[in-house]
């Protein structure tokens, strides 16, 4: 199966960027990089996905290297409120595997004061 | 708009007895998943539907069926429940647009089986 792989644990000063990287060396050419959080026990929520092109939206921005075997999600001004499990996906709906969303174990992000 | 909803949101089951967890969801959406999610872990896929009347079986699918028979709602049992199965179950759903195919995810059921 596909899978992502993550640091499993970083930390990041309140008000300072926080960088989250992901390998994802086996992406095929029609899939997206998602990337979601999980706080405490809540069902996980979107943040931004992006195929090739950096993307940016209200709560985060994605860098996708140019070859897709990895990228980053960037927090800009990380806030305690931050402090989640991050998790990078990758998915496409027209792969062999078509509707099989795997998660790997994510990031732990602590963001300290 | 309700999006994804899980019932029930507790239970407590005994080793050998069964029950039936409903997701329904009121986005249309094609694609259903249920997950697990032990203590310190992360999501595990158990099975996911890509559309009305069809199952298939994700990273650990022991222990479980699954039935779709309304797009709208996906039902995950336990026929015979084990303490193994002791975890908080997430279901999720997304539509299938090619450019925008995110998980909406519902607020969890914590199953305890003793």
């Amino acid at each position: 199966d596909a899978k992502t792989t993550q640091p499993t644990s970083m930390d990041c000063a309140e008000g300072r960027a926080a960088n989250l990287p992901c390998n994802h060396s086996t992406i095929s050419g029609n899939e997206y990089v998602y990337w979601y959080r999980q706080i405490h026990s809540q069902g996980p929520q979107y943040i931004i996905h992006g195929l090739k092109n950096n993307e940016t939206n209200e709560m985060a921005s994605l860098i996708i290297t140019e070859d897709r075997k990895s990228s980053t999600l960037i927090l800009p001004h990380a806030t305690l409120r931050d402090t989640a499990v991050y998790y990078c996906l990758q998915t496409g709906a027209y792969n062999t595997n078509a509707g099989k969303s795997t998660f790997g174990d994510g990031t732990t992000l602590t963001v300290k004061p | 708009n309700a999006g994804v909803t899980q019932t029930p949101k507790f239970r407590v089951l005994k080793t050998g007895q069964s029950m039936t967890l409903l997701c329904a969801q009121d986005m249309n959406h094609e694609y259903m998943y249920w997950y697990r999610q032990d203590p310190g872990m992360g999501l595990r896929l158990i099975h996911y539907s890509v559309g009305e009347g069809t199952t298939a079986k994700g990273e650990v699918p022991d222990g479980y069926n699954v039935s779709r028979l309304k797009k709208q709602n996906f039902l995950l049992g336990l026929e015979s429940a084990a303490p193994s199965q002791t975890s908080v179950y997430f279901c999720a759903s997304r539509p299938v647009m090619g450019d925008d195919e995110k998980l909406f995810f519902g607020s969890g059921t914590q199953l305890s089986v003793l």
